[in-house]
């Protein structure tokens, strides 16, 4: 069974700071997606990352993924109130169709 | 923008029934699949759907549970005989190329009491 693990668990900031979450694993992906969910909706995809080393921008959304594929991190510059959510990080284990497997996510609340 | 449509929203059924939860993909789309999330946990991959067959299942899916497409838009997950355990968000989500990155819909919560 491959892992993703994602830290912190729970993350409470003042609007207008900086922070960063991880997305973690001892295996390899292939590609790496960023998910945010809302209470009752389903994941809204952000970004799918497939090189290593690749940094994506989305906005405010800096997205990492590392350099032997195996790690990925989410930084979000002067966070806003809008940006809470749970923000969860999923892998594909190789270039066929096969399933995602997602982390437990990252909550983040950020207060005005 | 489109979306992927699931119904029911809610579904309250009691242990033992049978229950069909039912989705539109995308329509240009190749890839389906059915995920649950139990109240605080993680999303978990039941089953992948490509060419009209089953490409992978999980160790959730079991004999109790089956996809069908019946008509060429519609996309079924179906559970035969409901367990307290089965209490959960499922989500239906398409993808038009391995690995694009999913469109999910907004789940069935369904409660098996």
């Amino acid at each position: 069974t491959q892992l993703l693990e994602q830290s912190p668990q729970f993350l409470s900031i003042q609007e207008g700071e900086n922070l960063t979450v991880y997305c973690n694993s001892s295996s390899v992906f292939s590609s790496l997606q960023w998910y945010r969910q809302e209470p009752g909706e389903g994941p809204v995809l952000l970004v799918t990352v497939v090189t290593g080393g690749e940094v994506k921008k989305l906005k405010r959304l800096t997205f990492q993924f590392g350099d032997a594929r195996k790690d990925s991190s989410l930084h979000i510059t002067a966070a806003q109130p809008g940006d809470t959510g749970l923000y969860l990080c999923a892998g594909a284990r190789n270039s066929g169709n096969t399933p995602l497997v997602f982390g437990k996510g990252t909550r983040l609340s950020v207060i005005a | 923008e489109p979306e992927v449509t699931q119904t029911p929203s809610h579904q309250v059924t009691q242990m033992g029934q049978e229950v069909i939860l039912r989705c539109v993909p995308i329509s240009n789309h190749l890839y389906f699949y059915w995920y649950r999330q139990i109240l605080g946990q993680k999303v978990e991959f039941l089953v992948s759907f490509y060419n009209n067959e089953i490409s992978e299942k999980s160790e959730i899916f079991d004999d109790q549970f089956s996809v069908e497409r019946p008509d060429g838009s519609n996309f079924t997950l179906k559970i035969r005989s409901t367990k307290l355990e089965d209490s959960a968000m499922y989500f239906c989500a398409s993808d038009p190329f391995l690995a694009a990155g999913y469109t999910f819909g907004s789940g069935t919560r369904l409660t098996v009491v």
